[in-house]
């Protein structure tokens, strides 16, 4: 079947820009992860829905960052006025639930100018 | 939040057992150990866990010391695409029930030929 998918897998942004990232969880999969990643550094932790809500956002970095899942599904992670700092891979990550292992996407790289 | 200590790096030879150690001496009664393992360019792949018997699944095994504070993942016969940056998680569990994955800077595996 076919797993977590992410689109676009890279963007360009000028700086003060507004971006959106999507991801596609895996089918009847209710939880959903956001997690950013530096280079050479491991994932760090964004936001986790179960279901339609955030349950816990406690890692976006602050309030230009933020994320909706309307239907349970799909996911897109928005950023407002872009500043370098945010360049990094955006990986999504869906689990059948939250006790089982999570399953990644390909992640999309996001380069700020 | 229990942490983890992983040697920066790794070589293995191809067709040899590859055995990656992991310190969690924090870790509570009800944490498990995750592995997980980022091939370049992709999204972290899960491998497997454990809470305090050893494992094994088609993938690797996993030794869990009987003290549980630390644990070992071991890739039997690596093969050059087992090339990739392990990381070792604890299972983090909140209030609410986010299940977020924490982690470090991992190890990088080099399987040589």
């Amino acid at each position: 079947g076919a797993g977590v998918s992410q689109t676009p897998s890279n963007k360009v942004t000028e700086k003060g820009k507004y971006v959106e990232l999507r991801c596609d969880p895996i089918s009847g999969h209710t939880a959903l992860y956001w997690y950013r990643q530096s280079l050479g550094q491991g994932p760090e932790f964004l936001i986790y829905f179960q279901g339609t809500g955030a349950a816990d956002d406690s890692g976006l970095p602050n309030d230009r960052f933020f994320a909706v899942r309307p239907e349970g599904s799909v996911s897109t992670l928005k950023i407002q006025r872009t500043e370098r700092g945010d360049s990094a891979v955006y990986l999504c990550a869906s689990s059948p639930d939250r006790a089982n292992e999570q399953y990644f996407g390909p992640g999309t790289r996001l380069t700020v100018t | 939040d229990a942490k983890t200590t992983q040697p920066p790096s790794m070589d293995c030879a191809e067709g040899r057992a590859a055995n990656l150690p992991c310190n969690h001496s924090t870790i509570s009664g009800n944490e498990y150990v995750y592995w997980y393992r980022q091939i370049h360019s992709q999204g972290p792949q899960y491998i497997i866990h454990g809470l305090k018997n050893n494992e094994t699944n088609e993938m690797a095994s996993l030794i869990i010391t009987e003290d549980r504070k630390s644990s070992t993942l071991i890739l039997p016969h690596a093969t050059l695409r087992d090339t990739a940056v392990y990381y070792c998680i604890v299972r983090v569990a909140r209030e609410g029930g986010s299940e977020k994955l924490v982690f470090g800077k991992g190890t990088k595996l080099t399987v040589n030929p």
